[in-house]
């Protein structure tokens, strides 16, 4: 079974604030993906990344960084200088590369609210 | 705008009753999924369909089901409709069976 856990159900911050998000998650599996998607007020679910299980380098995207470590199973991303429009939920999710198919597996995400 | 459209975007019905979710998958993905985002379960995956073929079954209810037809969009069923029922229910599609998934922005359902 895979599970995914957002520790953090909510966190607030005032903008230009740096912000992590933590992940963990569990899976027997040794292929297997790691994505976030941010879910704003309006509802939609964004793609932010998607990572393998053998990438474990970090990724940076702008204001956007992930942190992969396999060793602690965790999958961090971090907001550098917090905007309003970050606002929103974050939602962390795991799929397993094997002939189930390709299920999302998501965390509880994680409320974030930035204040101007 | 992720490419993936579903309707209607609001839907409100009563117990008991049967309705029915339609999704356009991304133009040349052949995969779709379809999830429900409720208050107390979280994002769940109910079904996926690759090229018209069921490829991976979630929590889904009996009285649930879904197909894919030949030119690539899905329906999801919904019968027999509870309270619980009520949710946020998305379509997700991608090339293939194992690339990321895209959300349609999700349709409503309130059930009274």
């Amino acid at each position: 079974a895979q599970k995914v856990t957002q520790a953090q159900t909510e966190i607030s911050v005032v903008e230009k604030e740096d912000v992590t998000l933590d992940c963990v998650y569990e899976t027997r599996d040794t292929t297997y993906y790691l994505f976030w998607y941010k879910q704003p007020p309006s509802g939609e679910l964004v793609f932010l990344i998607r990572r393998n299980s053998f990438d474990e380098q970090n990724e940076i995207s702008g204001r956007y960084s992930w942190n992969f470590q396999k060793s602690t199973s965790s999958f961090n991303f971090t907001i550098t200088a917090s905007q309003v429009v970050d606002s929103a939920v974050y939602f962390c999710a795991l799929s397993a590369l094997n002939n189930a198919g390709n299920m999302l597996t998501f965390g509880g995400g994680t409320r974030l609210m930035v204040k101007p | 705008d992720s490419g993936v459209t579903q309707t209607p975007k609001h839907l409100i019905t009563a117990t008991g009753q049967r309705v029915t979710l339609r999704c356009s998958p991304r133009s040349g993905d052949l995969s779709v999924y379809w999830y429900q985002q409720s208050l107390d379960q979280g994002l769940q995956f109910l079904i996926q369909y690759y090229n018209g073929e069921e490829r991976a079954k979630g929590n889904i209810l009996e009285r649930f089901s879904a197909q894919q037809f030949p030119d690539l969009h899905s329906e999801l069923n919904l019968s027999s409709l509870e309270l619980g029922d009520s949710a946020l229910y998305f379509c997700a599609s991608s090339p293939g069976s194992y690339n990321e998934q895209f959300f349609g922005p999700g349709t409503r359902l309130t059930v009274l």
